[in-house]
């Protein structure tokens, strides 16, 4: 079993749609949560991340944590086509230096 | 801003051939990694390294080493290319206790 779950889609929305992506994972030592997003032929870069469990909101984008349940989620509200990319879900252990990386979901959102 | 450069955006090699990728950051990071991406696999890492002379093997090290003699640069060397191997690989640097990886652009390697 992976340590990290992340379906991979393809995702496909309207424009306006409210997206979500979601990860499960199996360690329940990871302490801190990201989300990176992707454009094709280019590095993710970071999206948001979260600490422990609860939310966080930036701007049109919410990273929800549930510990109880590992299950993360990134939630994508009034989407835009520019929002068209892989979103990569990741997360790390308290100390620890190595990144455990979701497979990614591909998200195209359609004018 | 962070800026992570790789040395090539593409590359088109032989089977058996050596071959270097070269990843610079400008931030002074301690941590360095090395990954390859392929469809359906996600990230997968290669090699890490929290200090200089210092390297610690991913989830799939075989056919690959590394090399970090000064702070800024960390390479990825394959001793032997193989078919197999062909696929983006990208470097990424962190701070320590940073929570963020900055990635470079990525090499595309296709081995022949």
């Amino acid at each position: 079993q992976k340590e990290v779950e992340q379906d991979p889609g393809p995702l496909s929305v309207p424009e306006g749609a409210i997206v979500s992506l979601n990860c499960t994972y199996s360690n329940s030592a990871f302490q801190y949560f990201m989300w990176y997003r992707q454009y094709s032929r280019k590095g993710p870069e970071l999206l948001m991340y979260t600490y422990s469990s609860g939310n966080k909101e930036d701007g049109r984008f919410t990273a929800q944590v549930d510990k109880s349940s590992k299950y993360i989620s990134l939630f994508i509200r009034d989407s835009q086509p520019s929002d068209s990319a892989t979103y990569l879900c990741a997360m790390i252990p308290y100390t620890g230096n190595q990144f455990y990386f979701g497979t990614g979901t591909s998200l195209t959102v359609i004018p | 801003d962070v800026k992570v450069t790789q040395s090539s955006r593409y590359l088109v090699k032989r089977t058996g051939e050596k071959v270097f990728l070269e990843c610079v950051q400008d931030m002074d990071h301690e941590n360095m990694f090395w990954y390859r991406q392929d469809p359906g696999l996600g990230l997968r890492l290669i090699y890490f390294s929290y200090d200089v002379k210092m390297k610690e093997k991913g989830d799939i090290p075989e056919g690959y080493s590394v090399s970090r003699e000064k702070k800024e640069r960390f390479s990825l060397i394959l001793e032997s290319a193989s078919t197999n191997q062909t696929s983006m690989y990208l470097c990424a640097s962190r701070d320590r206790g940073d929570h963020e990886q900055y990635f470079g652009p990525g090499t595309r390697l296709t081995v022949t």
